[in-house]
């Protein structure tokens, strides 16, 4: 079955350290998704790719990167880890702009 | 421009009694309207969604949502809480103009009593 997987799952970094979370679809989906999640916030987007080699900004971009190579993965980077950035991540993907996104089981990073 | 507002973050119900959780939506273009269920240390699960025809959506373990272009509403409702129905709840409006964007409320927390 087509899945959307992320890792890893949990992390603890700590302060001005570069940190890389993957996110890997199977579904062959061009729309990929970045979001944070946070009490009292809901799901913001950090960034978004409609395809490889395509990607923008997010409501909650700065301090995050994202580079799309092929069409399975959109790994997201904090280039330099600050404690505002601890969350929970979650990756999401869609086959196109009137389906749903399917989402991954979330990475939870702590920044100490 | 779009935006979603979930009322109540917190909803308590007894177990077999009506769950209903409140959505209100703004939108500039036909609105796609969806909702999301995130059981804890878990990602979102689609419940169900409405894009165009029919304006009752029933989506999965026995949830439906009405969407009511008069009143911009989209509410989540299901005639007996179970147990299992204890989550958050999130609805989410597609972004005109995108390829998929969603913008999402801030969520409702169900809570099931016994």
């Amino acid at each position: 079955d087509a899945e959307i997987t992320q890792s890893p799952r949990h992390k603890i970094t700590e302060t001005g350290r570069q940190v890389t979370l993957a996110c890997h679809q199977t579904w062959n989906h061009n729309n990929m998704f970045w979001y944070r999640q946070d009490l009292g916030h809901g799901l913001r987007l950090i960034h978004y790719s409609y395809g490889v080699q395509d990607t923008n900004k997010g409501e909650v971009s700065d301090g995050y990167s994202v580079s799309r190579s092929n069409t399975e993965d959109l790994p997201l980077t904090l280039e330099s880890a600050a404690s505002s950035q601890t969350s929970v991540y979650f990756c999401a993907s869609s086959e196109g702009p009137y389906n749903e996104q399917f989402f991954g089981p979330g990475t939870r990073l702590t920044v100490l | 421009a779009q935006s979603v507002t979930q009322l109540g973050s917190h909803v308590s119900v007894s177990e077999g009694a009506l769950v209903l959780l409140r959505c209100n939506y703004s939108s500039s273009v036909p609105p796609y309207l969806f909702w999301y269920v995130q059981y804890p240390n878990q990602g979102l699960q689609l419940l169900l969604k409405y894009t165009t025809g029919a304006t009752l959506v029933k989506g999965i373990n026995g949830f439906e949502a009405e969407f009511k272009k008069s009143e911009t509403s989209f509410h989540l409702t299901k005639p007996s809480a179970h147990m299992s129905d204890a989550a958050e709840y999130f609805c989410a409006v597609r972004v005109g103009g995108s390829q998929g964007n969603l913008i999402f409320g801030k969520g409702t927390k169900l809570s099931v009593k016994p």
